[in-house]
Order: structure tokens, then sequence, then C-alpha cells
């Protein structure tokens, strides 16, 4: 089975431009998550979806961020205009359903690191 | 409301001694508790979780750790560590049985091992 897929990889910008990063959910997971990781700390949620609905946006900054998620499957969180502080990794996870197997556990991708210049 | 202290940011052991990686939580709920190790440039790998059976929890490479409730600690332990084991180790914490909550990690401990 394959895991959570993340792209790009790596992304180099300079401030005031735009950004998007894709996220591949496991197949069949209908909780999807992204997460930014600064340098040194632990990843902090931006944004969770149940299927196609956003449930929970409270700690995505919203002047700048946006993320969707249209189908319930694949999703993209973009960032417009980037600032210097937006530098760090950011992270997909997602997770099955209740009374699945392995509910309430978070299945990560690689992430995307971003560097403002 | 919840929260993971991590007691230490960096632990540096030998090869082949014992590893030991403090973490405190704080939860209004009944916790679940997890720990998840990253590799560079890897994406997070669940070792081992604690929902609400055993309080002495086995995970992947020898891993394993103790849920203790009066101590509000969840210390992950290795009787013997290997070089392939170093990497970053965060503590997580979430509320038992709600599939997709949020998790709550701790701030990391990067686990160095020497030969």
């Amino acid at each position: 089975e394959a895991g959570v897929v993340q792209s790009p990889r790596y992304k180099i910008i300079e401030k005031k431009q735009p950004v998007a990063f894709w996220c591949n959910p496991i197949s069949g997971h209908n909780t999807l998550y992204w997460y930014r990781q600064n340098l040194g700390q632990g990843p902090e949620l931006l944004i969770r979806y149940e299927n196609e609905e956003a449930v929970d946006d409270s700690q995505l900054p919203k002047d700048r961020f946006s993320a969707e998620r249209l189908k319930g499957v694949d999703s993209t969180l973009k960032i417009q205009p980037a600032e210097l502080g937006d530098s760090a990794v950011y992270l997909c996870a997602s997770s099955p359903n209740a009374g699945q197997a392995s509910a309430g556990e978070q299945f990560f991708g690689p992430g995307t690191r971003l560097t403002v210049l | 409301a919840q929260s993971v202290t991590q007691l230490d940011s960096h632990v540096s052991v030998s090869e082949g001694t014992p590893v030991l990686l403090r973490c405190n939580y704080s939860s209004s709920y009944s916790p679940s508790l997890f720990w998840y190790v990253q590799h560079p440039n890897k994406g997070l790998q669940l070792l081992l979780k604690y929902t609400s059976a055993a309080t002495l929890v086995k995970g992947i490479n020898g891993f394993e750790a103790e849920f203790k409730k009066s101590e509000t600690s969840f210390h992950l332990t290795k009787p013997s560590a290997h070089m392939s084991d170093a990497a970053e180790y965060f503590c997580v914490v979430t509320r038992r049985n709600n599939a997709g909550n949020m998790l709550t990690f701790g701030g990391g401990t990067r686990l160095m091992v020497k030969p």
C-alpha cells in the first residue's frame, strides 16, 4: 500500500512569490491534515479535512494561506504571497475513519521543505 | 486542553548503551499517547502508541514506553542503542478514541548515537 505522497519535496522561492504544495493521502483515508514544522520544533496543525470539508482551520493564517480538497481525496495548500517566516517543512498526514483499524493514528508524508529567500 | 513537554532537546548515548527519552503530558481528557521518529528528510514514523490497554507498550525496533498516570509521564526507552536510532523523536498526545482529533506534539528530542 502506498503511503502519503507529497510534492514537491523541496521548494525555494523569493519572498512575495506564491507557492503551492500537493498531497495525496492513503487510499480510503477520509481525514487529511496539513502541518507546519519549523526548524527544531514539533509539527503544528494548520488545517484538518473530513472528506472535502475543512473541520478545523483555526490555526491557518487566512490572510495568506489557503487550502482545498475539492473531491475529498488529494489536497493543495497554497501560500500567497510567501514571507521569510514561512520557511519550514509542510507535512501532510491522513488517518482512517473511526471504527477502522488504526483509527486515531495519523500517517505522515515526507513533507515539502520550503525555503523563502 | 493538552500539552506535551519533552524534557531534553538533545540526548547523546554510546552504541550499545540504554536510551531514555523523557516525556510529560497534560490533558483534560483521557489521553492517547504516541512516540514518533523522524529521520532526516523522511516522514514521521509511528514507533508505538498507548490507548487504553497495557501501560507498558512495546513498539518497533526494540523501543518501549510506559504510561504512568500518577506521574503524567510516557518515557521512551530502549535497552541498547544502535547507530540507526539516531533521529528526532516526538512525544504526542491526543484525546483517546477520537479518530481525527488534533495531535499535540512535543518539541522533539534529538538522539545522537556515538560509535
